[in-house]
């Protein structure tokens, strides 16, 4: 049972390219989340999505764009990197139930030079 | 507005003794609560949740947590902490009365340190 898997687990890439952080998940889990963790602000929501193609705004979404057209997956796209963006990124999933409990995985860690 | 705090950026115990992580929170129906553990370079691990019932709840390894709606809190609790414990520690919530938004607030979190 794989879960909730991210990739790449480290990414280093340049200001102004494009960057693409992948997560999939195996439990068929409705809602799914991006965050970005960095010291001192704790846990920040980018992007969530209640189901296939629907998505919607975080706390902190400007400069990433997200797209789900299959429910186990939910890429979140990075369309000009910028130093600002380093951190690590964390995927999350959890069921329709009102139980809430979210599934972290493993997370990735971006670097912007 | 939701929110939610934990006081302590670091809490200090010695391995055997009585652990306590503090958090409290702020909703304006009631409260979905939930705390969850990180280890070093992993991901969010879930340790509990009060949802309703029981004031007293239990989770994974150990860990048990009370909630106090007088107080508007849900502190973390062990009875004897092991140096495995060290890890940081975040608290979340969530307005139940916000029907299918499933977005939780998060706190800051707390970095335990458990001494040998």
């Amino acid at each position: 049972d794989a879960g909730i898997t991210q990739s790449p687990r480290y990414k280093i890439t340049e200001t102004g390219r494009q960057v693409t952080l992948m997560c999939h998940q195996t439990w068929s889990h409705s809602y799914m989340f991006w965050y970005r963790q960095d010291l001192g602000h704790g846990l920040r929501l980018i992007y969530y999505s209640a189901a296939a193609d629907i998505t919607d705004k975080g706390e902190v979404p400007d400069g990433y764009v997200v797209s789900r057209s299959k429910t186990e997956n939910f890429p979140l796209t990075l369309e000009s990197a910028t130093r600002s963006q380093t951190s690590v990124y964390f995927c999350a999933s959890s069921s329709l139930g009102l139980t809430d409990t979210q599934y972290f995985g493993p997370g990735t860690r971006l670097t912007v030079l | 507005a939701q929110s939610v705090a934990q006081p302590e950026d670091q809490v200090n115990v010695a391995e055997g003794n009585p652990l306590t992580v503090k958090c409290t929170y702020s909703v304006s129906g009631n409260p979905y609560l939930f705390w969850y553990v990180q280890y070093p370079n992993r991901g969010l691990q879930f340790l509990l949740k009060y949802i309703t019932g029981d004031n007293l709840v239990k989770g994974s390894y150990g860990f048990e947590a009370e909630f106090n709606k007088s107080q508007t809190s849900f502190h973390l609790k062990k009875p004897s902490a092991l140096v495995s414990d060290s890890a940081l520690y975040f608290c979340a919530v969530r307005d139940a009365n916000t029907g299918n938004n499933r977005k939780l607030i998060w706190g800051l979190g707390t970095s335990l340190a458990v001494n040998p």
